[in-house]
């Protein structure tokens, strides 16, 4: 089966622009869920999404947000981009019903890699 | 959520088994420890997951000790392609099941 599809797979942006990144779940996943990797911070949480409501949320600014459609695809937008932005931006779906529905916990796509000038 | 300690690096010769331990002394009893991998530039890889008893798939093998306190995974018989950063997570799921990385093992198979 398909697996986490990402969109872009890279990005290039400038300083003080906004940035839309897409993730397709794996097909009957519920569950979206975002993380930021970067060299200094490695990778971290921002949000998760179940059935189009935020679950979770991480410890990043309001320039940080998303949203979940009623096909489980997901999308995270960036405002006003900083420097410091420049990350590989992760998604990861599940099945989101815990480990008694959910075996093989979060399946990763491969990332989009947003470099922010 | 409980904090994971892991050491930073370990060698392992190929063919031979690699044990890579995490310490999560503060897990609560309904968190379950997973393990991922991370191969350069890729997304993580699930490995395996338990809650109390000790568990094998294809890929490996966990190993929880009795007051859950800490866990090892097992890779039986590990290859230069098992080489990646190993992280160990405790998660719980009454919330939905973020996962907080930690930085992980840097694990490196030598020939």
């Amino acid at each position: 089966k398909a697996g986490v599809t990402q969109t872009p797979r890279y990005l290039i942006k400038t300083r003080g622009q906004q940035v839309t990144l897409s993730c397709s779940p794996i097909s009957g996943h519920r569950s979206v869920s975002w993380y930021q990797q970067t060299p200094g911070q490695g990778l971290q949480f921002l949000f998760e999404y179940f059935s189009e409501t935020q679950r979770n949320k991480g410890n990043f600014p309001g320039r940080f947000s998303g949203r979940q459609f009623s096909n489980s695809r997901s999308e995270m937008n960036v405002s006003t981009l900083e420097l410091g932005d420049s990350a590989l931006y992760l998604c990861a779906s599940s099945l989101g019903g815990g480990p008694a529905l959910n075996n093989y916990g979060y399946t990763f796509g491969s990332g989009t890699r947003l470099t922010v000038v | 959520d409980a904090k994971t300690t892991q050491p930073p690096s370990m060698d392992c010769a190929e063919g031979r088994a690699a044990n890579l331990p995490c310490n999560h002394s503060t897990i609560s009893g309904n968190e379950y420890v997973y393990w991922y991998r991370q191969i350069h530039s890729q997304g993580p890889q699930y490995i395996i997951h338990g809650l109390k008893n000790n568990e094998t798939n294809e890929m490996a093998s966990l190993i929880i000790t009795e007051d859950r306190k800490s866990s090892t995974l097992i890779l039986p018989h590990a290859t230069l392609r098992d080489t990646a950063v190993y992280y160990c997570i405790v998660v719980g799921w009454e919330k939905g099941g973020k996962l907080i990385f930690g930085q992980g093992t840097e694990l490196s198979v030598k020939p």
